[in-house]
């Protein structure tokens, strides 16, 4: 199994932009989350979606926007594009066993917005 | 407000030196707490977690209620174990998945 993917790996947009992030959740999984991580910083929750439904969003404002796939992989969208959304993009996929739930996280997208 | 502190950035110690990363949360609840790790050019991953209790790669953690503290220690640091360790916290209620992270602290560890 390879884990969490996630793509692009890099990407560079203008401000303004529009810009899409992918991932795809380990086999069997059936919930993503997303998270913002600014340089010198830990991750940020943005959003988790758990069969499609979204589960809960962290303090990111509408410009932040998700969803989820039959597949359970998902996709970030972020519009008008700030300087301050320049970060490290994780995707964590996550399965519920004994009560508990373990995220796995992806290598990350890393976004630079000019 | 649920928060997690981690207040070093950086910490050095020699090889097999005791290590202790410091961590502590604010949160009302009963929180469940990870702390996650990053090795060089690899992605970020579970070290352990406070209700396993358990010892991964000779690292322990214990939840300290009182002290609001889920502190990282090992008796004796290694190089292999240098790296990026995150504190983590989920706020406790089922299938949630919200973490709340620390800033972070990089251990090196010295030959």
């Amino acid at each position: 199994d390879a884990g969490v993917t996630q793509s692009p790996t890099h990407l560079i947009k203008t401000r303004g932009q529009h810009v899409t992030l992918r991932c795809s959740p380990i086999s069997g999984h059936k919930s993503v989350s997303w998270y913002q991580q600014v340089l010198g910083q830990g991750p940020q929750f943005i959003f988790q979606y758990y069969e499609k439904e979204e589960r809960g969003r962290g303090n990111f404002p509408d410009r932040f926007s998700a969803r989820q796939f039959p597949n359970y992989s998902s996709e970030l969208n972020v519009n008008a594009l700030l300087l301050g959304d320049s970060a490290l993009y994780l995707c964590a996929s996550s399965l519920i066993a004994g009560g508990r739930e373990t995220q796995y996280f992806g290598p990350g997208t890393r976004l630079l917005v000019l | 407000a649920q928060r997690v502190t981690q207040p070093e950035k950086l910490l050095s110690v020699f090889k097999g030196a005791p290590v202790e990363l410091k961590c502590n949360y604010s949160y009302s609840g009963s929180p469940e707490l990870f702390w996650y790790v990053q090795y060089s050019r690899q992605r970020l991953q579970l070290l352990l977690r406070h209700i396993s209790r358990e010892s991964i790669k000779g690292f322990t953690a214990d939840l300290n209620k009182g002290e609001t503290s889920f502190h990282l220690k090992k008796p004796f640091a290694q190089e292999e174990d240098s790296a990026m360790y995150y504190c983590a916290l989920n706020h406790g209620s089922s299938n949630t998945g919200k973490l709340i992270f620390g800033q972070g602290t990089t251990l090196q560890v010295k030959p």
